[in-house]
């Protein structure tokens, strides 16, 4: 099936540092969604973007849909250790008569050094 | 704060035996999502329900996978016979029906090795 494509595919920062990743399609999608997953555990919603060009923060995390609605991108401010883990971008069709399924992308695998 | 529920966590099969894997969504949720995560890859939808009825299952090999939801509420997905690469993370989601993002919960999935 398709997969989004997520970049980087794993990033190596220092503790305190800002991170940034991205994620682009070929389709057009109305909601994009950042999730993170811990090893053995269920991705985890971090933010939603339901607008076009919209901009949106959930503490340290910003996120944008971008304008073509075919990308998007996150940003983490000030990493701290429990950021570790794998970051994964979603692309959703939302037609009013129910969410469809999403498409991930490939995941960025973040790695902080103390 | 409400959780979708999977079991077994992990699950180790042999290769053209059967093996099922069970979901409870969030009360209330019409939509019911089973994903598969490969290691190293993002998740890819396998099927999706509106209540009993299935919507998508157009990416669901149906020579040897089978879901079910037969109430409308917990479902099932079973795969006889399993095979080596059908080792992977099975993930259950659900949602509300008139929420996009902020209602899709993921459940902690179920582990399947093959051998």
């Amino acid at each position: 099936g398709q997969q989004l494509n997520q970049s980087p595919q794993s990033m190596f920062i220092q503790e305190g540092e800002d991170v940034s990743m991205n994620c682009t399609s070929s389709s057009i999608f109305n909601t994009w969604l950042w999730y993170k997953q811990d090893p053995g555990e269920g991705p985890v919603l971090l933010i939603a973007l339901y607008k076009a060009g919209e901009l949106t923060s959930n503490g340290r995390l910003t996120a944008q849909f971008g304008i073509t609605r075919k990308d998007s991108f996150l940003n983490i401010s000030a990493s701290i250790p429990s950021d570790v883990g794998i970051y994964f971008c979603a692309g959703q069709l939302f037609a009013g008569g129910g969410a469809d399924g999403l498409t991930f992308g490939k995941g960025t695998h973040l790695i902080i050094q103390p | 704060e409400a959780e979708v529920a999977q079991s077994p966590r992990y699950k180790i099969t042999e290769k053209s035996q059967a093996v099922a894997f069970w979901c409870d969504p969030i009360s209330g949720h019409a939509t019911l999502y089973w994903y598969r995560q490969i290691l190293g890859q993002g998740p890819e939808l396998l099927v999706q329900f509106q209540d009993e009825s299935v919507v998508d299952d157009s990416q669901l090999p149906k020579d040897r996978f089978s879901a079910e939801r037969l109430k409308g509420v917990d479902s099932t997905l079973k795969i006889q016979p399993a095979e080596l690469g059908d080792s992977a993370m099975y993930l259950c989601a659900s949602s509300s029906r008139d929420r996009g993002g902020y209602g899709y919960t993921f459940g902690s999935g179920t582990r399947l090795t093959v051998v």
